[in-house]
């Protein structure tokens, strides 16, 4: 039982480059969701999945895209990418999205855009 | 704005000290209060759940207290060890249709041997 697993673990981008991050949970969780740490500040929610085929904007989606695959992966999509995107990304997921559940997060993805 | 604040930022402390931390949230909108563990190079990893006001849960040496109605939870660690070296993260959880949290910017611990 992997949980919540994401790859690649580094990656390097210069700027303009486009990526995609995968993210896939083996907990047959429906919540699937997208966050940046940045230092000094919280985890940031981009993107969430209530549920499979559904996907909603966070707190801060802008310069991202992400695709819900199916009950299982949750991918995150960096079309042009900018300097300003240079953090880690975190994915997590729960059981069915309900209020006071628990996320389980990857081991996450650290990205410098040169 | 919705605003999750942890203090202090960093702690040190010595093997054998006891310490605790601070998160503080709205009072407003709380349906539960989240804390993690983050150990570099690895996955946060989900310490309690807190939902009523006075709850306090314990898991080992760890323990967490909840006031919902002053919006604030304290962290408290007995007897640190360098194993429980880590960011300890709160999360607030407003509600709506899928939980999303608000995270704070953590509380780093070292313990020294």
């Amino acid at each position: 039982n992997a949980g919540v697993t994401q790859t690649p673990k580094f990656q390097v981008l210069k700027t303009g480059q486009s990526m995609t991050l995968q993210c896939a949970q083996d907990m047959n969780h429906n919540s699937m969701y997208w966050y940046r740490q940045d230092p000094g500040m919280g985890l940031r929610l981009i993107y969430y999945s209530a549920s499979e085929g559904t996907t909603d904007k966070g707190e801060v989606p802008n310069g991202y895209n992400v695709s819900r695959l199916n009950k299982r992966e949750f991918s995150l999509r960096l079309e042009s990418a900018a300097p300003s995107q240079t953090s880690v990304y975190f994915c997590a997921s729960s059981e069915t999205g309900a209020v006071q559940e628990t996320q389980y997060f990857g081991p996450g993805t650290r990205l410098l855009v040169l | 704005i919705l605003n999750v604040e942890q203090s202090p930022q960093s702690l040190h402390v010595q093997e054998g000290d006891s310490t605790n931390f601070t998160c503080s949230f709205p009072s407003s909108n709380f349906y539960a209060l989240h804390w993690y563990r983050w150990e570099t190079a690895k996955s946060p990893e989900a310490l309690f759940v807190m939902t009523l006001n006075g709850d306090e849960k314990k898991k080992g040496r760890i323990s967490a207290t909840l006031n919902t109605k002053e919006g604030y939870s304290y962290l408290y660690i007995k007897g640190s060890q360098p194993e429980d070296s880590a960011t300890y993260l709160c999360a607030f959880d407003y509600g709506g249709a899928t939980n999303k949290l608000i995270f704070g910017t953590g509380t780093l611990l070292a313990v020294q041997p």
